[in-house]
Parts: C-alpha cells; sequence; structure tokens
C-alpha cells in the first residue's frame, strides 16, 4: 500500500539550531513533493515545491532534499525561532497533476 | 485571511440533521479541494474539482455530496452523518498547472462535531 510517513515524535528543539524533519515513501513515484506548516486551528499554509528532478530547493532559512532513490525528503530550518513552532506536513502528487496526499505531519517545537 | 473563506468555522448538528458547508475563493483558482483532517491520521483527500468538474471521489461515503456551481464556490452537503465523521474539513484551491509557488492556498477549516 502506498504511504507517506513523517516523524511521529513531535521534535524539540533548541532556538538558533537546525531542526531536521523527515518525510518517507512507499509505492509512490512523486512527481512534486511540497512542505507545509500548520498552526492549531488553521489550515496548512504552503512553504515549499521541489520537483523529481530537483535534488535541493532553498528559500530564506528552509532548505529541502529530495532524494528519489532513498525515497525521502528532509525539510531544514536554520537558525531556528520559537515562532517556527508548528507542525509540518510533507506531502506528494504521483503524477504532474495536481492532486497531493499528505503525510501526518511532525510537531516542531523551538525552545527558547 | 489566506483568500480562501470557510463558512461556518463551527458546526454541532446531530446525526439526523442536514448541513452545508461552504468555501469561496477569489484567486483565480480553477481547481477545488475538500479534505478531512482527523486527529492522529494524515489528511484524507475527499474531493477535487477542475474548471467546475469533479474528478476524483475518493471513496467518500454518499452521506458527503459535493457541490461545484463555479471556480470560485464549492459546497459539501452533509446528511445522516455519523459521530465518527467529526473532524476538521477543510477546503482548498489551486492553479491547475505546476509553476514555482504551485501550492494549495488552504481556508480555515470548519470544525465539525457531530453528535
Amino acid at each position: 500500500s502506498q504511504k507517506i510517513e513523517q516523524n511521529s515524535e513531535a521534535l524539540n528543539i533548541q532556538e538558533g539550531k537546525t531542526a531536521t524533519l523527515t518525510c518517507n515513501y512507499t509505492n509512490y513515484s512523486p512527481a512534486y513533493l511540497q512542505w507545509y506548516r500548520q498552526d492549531p486551528g488553521r489550515g496548512p499554509v504552503f512553504l515549499l515545491l521541489i520537483r523529481e528532478n530537483e535534488k535541493e530547493k532553498r528559500k530564506e532559512r528552509l532548505k529541502v532534499t529530495f532524494d528519489t532513490t532513498l525515497k525521502q525528503s528532509l525539510f531544514h530550518i536554520t537558525a531556528s525561532q520559537p515562532a517556527d513552532s508548528a507542525t509540518y506536513l510533507c506531502a506528494l502528487s504521483p503524477n504532474t497533476g495536481n492532486q497531493f496526499y499528505f503525510g501526518t505531519g511532525t510537531s516542531l517545537t523551538v525552545i527558547p | 485571511e489566506t483568500g480562501v473563506t470557510q463558512t461556518p468555522r463551527h458546526l454541532v448538528m446531530g446525526m439526523t440533521n442536514k448541513k452545508s458547508l461552504k468555501c469561496e475563493q477569489h484567486l483565480g483558482h480553477n481547481a477545488m479541494y475538500w479534505y478531512k483532517q482527523s486527529a492522529k491520521k494524515p489528511l484524507e483527500l475527499m474531493f477535487v474539482y477542475n474548471f467546475k468538474e469533479q474528478t476524483e471521489n475518493n471513496s467518500v461515503p454518499s452521506r458527503f455530496s459535493p457541490e461545484c456551481p463555479n471556480s470560485s464556490h464549492l459546497f459539501l452537503h452533509l446528511h445522516t452523518l455519523q459521530p465518527e465523521d467529526s473532524a476538521l474539513y477543510l477546503c482548498a484551491s489551486s492553479p491547475l498547472a505546476a509553476g514555482e509557488d504551485y501550492g494549495y492556498t488552504f481556508g480555515s477549516g470548519t470544525r465539525l462535531t457531530v453528535v
């Protein structure tokens, strides 16, 4: 069966450190992979998209890597801040269409 | 506000009631979606509409009935729901074509409680 798995346990890190979140998938050949941020009681907010032929993408303090051999994406937040505390979701599209399937998310807490 | 507006924000309904959730976007997007988010579970894709046409129905029970009268509005009609249908229902929209900033824009959701 198709699965998208993210760190099941909450991640706590010290302010200023780099947070690294993992997204692993099985039985998908995604054309696109996205990362979202979700705050309590709100809908997810789109952060970054990476394509299957891209290894890495950056946006300000965010970096995403995509390894189609390992079937894994890593999401990094450098110089983390308490305001980065949220749940982070990965989502992938199995083709070049517009339907995305989501992981369960990882809760990140940045401790001042 | 994200540009996608969902109403109501909260809804409590009995199992025999009929209610509707509404979603509206004025972002010029041509695709709209309904997702269900339950605790400890991934977002579940329920319905997809491209240019007002339904292109996906992920084995959703018939007690959920979507309606998309135009590219800016999406409804989810609810009837004879079960307590396990209690969840956060999220509407999203997106462009159809993937681009550099391609992503879904979500509304804030409707928190549904079935009693």
